[in-house]
Formats: structure tokens, C-alpha cells, sequence
């Protein structure tokens, strides 16, 4: 098993750009989030899902959008890029606990 | 909605020693509480959870406490390791936000260093 794999790892935006963050998980659970992480900061809840077909707002969905159309990927969508997207994103999956299991993140940068 | 703090910001302690971590949480709805490590470059592994209706979990030398009426829970490291070094998060999960939707809260997380 993979557990969840996001890629890139790493990615410098200019303003206004858009991509998408990638999320796929190999343990077939149904629910899946996507964090970013500030530095000196907890992590806030952008969007997540409990299925496939499902998705719904987190603490900060503002500039973002997703999409689950397979139980495995859960992209992550930057439409017009801004420097306060400039941030870690974590991608997690769990089935039965919670946040079980985080992606080893994606550092973007938008300048 | 829900409000998780957490202190101290950054912890430093001698091989061998204890190591404690402490979060207050504002939401009486909250019923999980999990931990986190985050190693350098790495995304948070879940360490150890508790739920609602106990006061204490063990897992080796790490253990965790609740509160409930306090509405305050801990993170207990014993006989600590250099490669217990890392940033520790706590949260809380609170089911039903009053919009409906389920939000599991982060701390600001607490920087521990083990000294060799």
C-alpha cells in the first residue's frame, strides 16, 4: 500500500495561474480532506469528502474547488492563484478514525 | 464554532525525561480527540486518540488524558528520544458544526525538542 500520495511536491505559481493538486489513495476509505497549513499555524479544513460524488465546505473554502468522481482521487482545484494561497496542503483519507492517514504534503508558492 | 489551544509553543527536555503537552478546547459537543506528529518535511501522523467516554489511553510511553468537564486534554511522552523531536498537534473533533457539517479543529502545535 501507498497510503495517500500527492503530487507535485512542490510548485511556484504566479499570480493568477491556476493547477490542480493532485490526491489519490490506495485503501479504499471513503472519506477524504484537504488541510493547508500555515507556518507557526494548526491546519485548516479546506474541503473534504464522504464519498464519491460528495463533497463539502471547510473552515476555509475560498479560492478552491474539488471534485470526487472515484473513491481513490480527491483533486484539488486553485482557479486564479494569490499570494495568500502561498501555503503547505495536506491531503488525508480515513475510514473508520478521522484524519488517520495525511499525504506527505505539497509546498506551493505564489508569486 | 470550536476553539483548540494549545501550549506551550515549544518544548525542550533532556533524554530520558517527561514530556507534557496540554489543550483546551471550547466546544462541549467536541468527542474525539486525537494527536498528531509531524516530523520535518513530513505530513502529521496520527499518534493516539481518545474519545469522549474515557479519561485515559495508553500507548507505550505515550499516553493521553481527558478532561471532559474541564474540557481539557493531554499529551503524555515518557522516557523521551531524540527521535521523539517533532511538532505535536491536538484537535478536536466536533460532529455537527451548527451549519451541519463535521470539522475536526487543529491547535497551533507545540515544537519538541529532545536534547541528546
Amino acid at each position: 500500500n501507498a497510503g495517500v500520495t500527492q503530487t507535485p511536491k512542490f510548485r511556484i505559481l504566479k499570480i493568477g495561474q491556476s493547477m490542480t493538486l493532485q490526491c489519490t489513495q490506495d485503501m479504499n476509505h471513503n472519506y477524504m480532506y484537504w488541510y493547508r497549513q500555515d507556518p507557526g499555524m494548526g491546519l485548516k479544513l479546506i474541503y473534504y469528502s464522504v464519498g464519491a460524488g460528495i463533497t463539502d465546505k471547510g473552515e476555509v473554502p475560498n479560492g478552491y474547488n474539488v471534485s470526487r468522481s472515484t473513491t481513490e482521487d480527491f483533486p484539488l482545484r486553485l482557479e486564479l492563484a494569490a499570494p495568500s494561497q502561498t501555503s503547505v496542503y495536506f491531503c488525508a483519507s480515513s475510514y473508520d478514525r478521522p484524519e488517520a492517514f495525511f499525504g506527505q504534503g505539497t509546498r506551493l508558492t505564489v508569486v | 464554532g470550536e476553539n483548540v489551544e494549545q501550549h506551550p509553543s515549544t518544548l525542550s527536555v533532556q533524554e530520558g525525561d517527561s514530556a507534557v503537552i496540554k489543550c483546551t478546547y471550547s466546544d462541549s459537543a467536541s468527542n474525539y480527540f486525537p494527536w498528531y506528529k509531524q516530523e520535518l518535511g513530513k505530513g502529521p501522523q496520527l499518534i493516539i486518540d481518545i474519545r469522549s467516554n474515557v479519561g485515559e489511553k495508553k500507548d507505550q510511553r505515550i499516553a493521553v488524558t481527558l478532561n471532559k468537564t474541564a474540557k481539557h486534554f493531554s499529551l503524555h511522552i515518557t522516557e523521551t528520544q531524540p527521535e521523539d523531536s517533532a511538532v505535536y498537534f491536538c484537535a478536536a473533533l466536533n460532529p455537527f458544526m451548527d451549519t451541519g457539517r463535521r470539522a475536526l479543529t487543529f491547535g497551533s502545535g507545540t515544537r519538541l525538542q529532545v536534547q541528546p
